[in-house]
């Protein structure tokens, strides 16, 4: 299974919601990473996590909220987003953080912030 | 953050010819290149890494080279078919922490 499954694939929220982006693995990966996209712009990382800890956050404002609560699971929580946090989050996963190992990403979840 | 270019942005070929678009990175403190191919409502598909100067890889009609002295990779694809139409993404990752930067992709798109 070279599989990473994300949920939901659209998501539209106001600016009061509290939501929660699922990102799921079984391929015994230990790094799993958090991108946002913007319409015509490359991937930026937001979060990293190895071996269930937090390693990388690239001062993404607090009202994204990552979490692992194991090492197949990846969450992100939202809350008090706003309308240019609207974007295409993609979850990826690889057998650890080192650079030369294959990311395998998920289909992303499409997030509309009203 | 590494300033990693793609060329070009966009490009048209014909079914049947073959074509080649490129990457461009800083070559201090270079750790690995990463190919990815992303086609629209599907995940980035990875194809190869790439780590040691001289580099070449090959899947079926896809291949890539690395040079990592003057900082650029070249991805070729030979007789394009038009499921090759995707964004081609290269990433890159310094020596001094593991976050891939993406570059802005070359969209390629094939016509029967």
């Amino acid at each position: 299974d070279t599989e990473v499954t994300q949920t939901p694939k659209h998501l539209v929220m106001g600016m009061t919601n509290k939501k929660s982006l699922k990102c799921e693995q079984h391929m015994g990966h230990r790094a799993m990473y958090w991108y946002k996209q913007k319409a015509k712009k490359p991937p930026e990382l937001m979060f990293v996590y190895s071996y269930e800890k937090l390693s990388i956050n690239e001062s993404v404002p607090s009202r994204f909220s990552p979490e692992c609560p194991n090492s197949s699971l990846l969450n992100l929580h939202l809350h008090a987003l706003q309308p240019e946090d609207s974007a295409l989050y993609l979850c990826a996963s690889s057998l650890n953080s080192l650079g030369g190992e294959t990311q395998y990403f998920g289909p992303g979840t499409r997030l509309l912030v009203l | 953050i590494l300033n990693v270019e793609q060329s070009p942005q966009s490009l048209h070929v014909q079914e049947g010819d073959s074509t080649n678009f490129t990457c461009s990175f800083p070559s201090s403190n270079f750790y690995a290149l990463h190919w990815y191919r992303w086609e629209t409502a599907k995940s980035p598909e990875a194809l190869f890494v790439m780590t040691l100067n001289g580099d070449e890889k090959k899947k079926g009609r896809i291949s890539a080279t690395l040079n990592t002295k003057e900082g650029y990779s070249y991805l070729y694809i030979k007789g394009s078919q038009p499921e090759d139409s995707a964004t081609y993404l290269c990433a890159c990752l310094d020596n001094a922490g593991n976050m891939l930067t993406f570059g802005g992709g070359t969209r390629l798109m094939v016509k029967p």
